[in-house]
């Protein structure tokens, strides 16, 4: 049951550029969505987020985009630094469920080279 | 900065053994959650507790575990026989509200031999 879908497993970038990580979505019931940066050994930390009213949030070099239509968001992180480097997951959240549980994608290993 | 704490950072034990995992989810946060990561795979939802009660579980969390706020400060994980299929890193979260952002812990690494 893949509902949050990161297609690329991996993605490498050149100090100062932009990434891009992208997640696909199938359950329309899903209203909020996440990003989160984990590193090896560690557990997910939160970086930003958006609601399913918006269709941007920006915040310093990071910014999420959504796309309804598409149930597709990315996120975009310029410029890129090598301390970017880590695994990004995309997590989502809906109100049909009393508990909030997160559905979390696969996640993107993005290396970013100096 | 406030955050999420977690105790053990490694646990080994034998199949069949009771495991406690223990967290200390932020102050004002009422919200709290158990998630698992098995080696290579996603991030999974166990289960999510609110004002001394599960409000949401997953096929995961079976009759083997259970969750308790024993104290002000705690909420912990309990598995009682565990299996070599439970060997993952554990994560606790919580959040300030039910729609709120989850902030998660460092995780546990359990190994079942």
């Amino acid at each position: 049951d893949q509902q949050v879908k990161q297609n690329s497993p991996s993605l490498s970038v050149q100090e100062g550029r932009i990434s891009i990580l992208n997640c696909d979505y199938t359950n329309s019931m899903f209203d909020y969505f996440l990003w989160y940066k984990k590193y090896p050994a560690e557990g997910p930390t939160f970086l930003i987020s958006i609601s399913s009213i918006k269709d941007k949030n920006e915040d310093g070099r990071f910014t999420v985009f959504l796309n309804k239509s598409a149930k597709h968001l990315s996120l975009h992180i310029v410029p890129s630094q090598p301390g970017d480097s880590a695994v990004y997951f995309c997590a989502a959240s809906g109100n049909n469920n009393a508990g909030n549980m997160l559905t979390f994608g696969g996640g993107t290993r993005l290396m970013v080279k100096p | 900065e406030p955050e999420v704490t977690q105790t053990p950072s490694h646990q080994v034990t034998q199949m069949g053994q009771e495991v406690i995992l223990r967290c200390v989810p932020i102050s004002n946060h009422l919200y709290f959650y158990w998630y698992r990561q098995i080696l290579g795979q996603k991030v999974e939802f166990l289960v999510s507790f609110y004002n001394n009660e599960i409000s949401e579980k997953s096929e995961i969390f079976d009759d083997q575990f259970s969750v308790e706020r024993p104290d002000g400060s705690n909420f912990t994980l309990k598995i009682r026989s565990t299996k070599l299929e439970d060997s993952a890193m554990y994560f606790c979260a919580s959040s300030v509200g039910q729609s709120g952002t989850q902030y998660f812990g460092p995780g546990t690494r359990l190994l079942v031999l």
